[in-house]
């Protein structure tokens, strides 16, 4: 079946440090990919999708390039902010069946 | 701006009193969905419907069940709280197609005293 896996966190980075958050995927057919935060005690709200092989997809100075040969979905940002604390799940959809799946999430912690 | 809303955003009940929370989109999406979070935890899939055809996953207990009454409304009812349903409740929706995006509600933070 369909399987999404991050990395392990928690990640703790100060402000203006790069981002790198792991994310590969299985999937059969041609999942669409997504990254989705989580602000504290907030639903979840999409940050970028891709919904095919070489998609770039950005956000709010947020990347993620949908890699087909690596089957991965890595979340990048090249300056962080303390307001980007926060749970970032990876998920994919429209592989085995319709349904999201999810990473396990990790949580970002950026210090001033 | 189109969104997805879900009511009452705290809801504080007590053991075996049942609860009804409630979404509204105005996207006018085809699929809503509800989903169980518990704390650290991703996301996880109750039910959803599809227009009025209800999809109930296999491993969600006979206490979570869900209404639709139109397009723009979704129920969900929990018959007899128990401790262990404390969580958060995500009410999402999306056009239905496989690939297609779903849009999150804000959640409902359930609390069972």
């Amino acid at each position: 079946g369909d399987s999404v896996t991050q990395m392990e966190g928690p990640v703790t980075l100060s402000e203006e440090a790069f981002l790198t958050i792991n994310c590969t995927y299985t999937a059969t057919g041609y999942p669409s990919l997504f990254w989705y935060v989580q602000y504290p005690g907030e639903g979840l709200q999409l940050l970028l999708k891709a919904t095919k092989a070489d998609d770039k997809g950005s956000n709010k100075g947020f990347e993620a390039t949908y890699r087909k040969e690596t089957t991965s979905f890595h979340l990048e940002k090249g300056s962080v902010q303390v307001s980007d604390s926060a749970v970032y799940f990876c998920a994919l959809s429209g592989g085995a069946n319709s349904k999201l799946t999810f990473g396990k999430g990790i949580t970002l912690s950026v210090r001033p | 701006d189109a969104m997805v809303i879900q009511n009452p955003r705290y809801q504080v009940t007590q053991f075996g009193k049942p609860v009804t929370l409630s979404c509204s989109q105005t996207l006018n999406h085809n699929v809503m969905y509800w989903y169980q979070q518990k704390s650290s935890q991703a996301p996880k899939l109750l039910f959803h419907y599809y227009d009025k055809d209800f999809n109930n996953e296999a491993d969600t207990p006979d206490n979570f069940q869900s209404r639709r009454p139109n397009t723009s409304f979704c129920f969900l009812d929990i018959r007899s709280p128990g401790l262990g349903d404390a969580a958060m409740y995500l009410c999402a929706t999306s056009r239905g197609g496989l690939t297609d995006t779903q849009y999150f509600g804000p959640g409902t933070r359930l609390t069972v005293l």
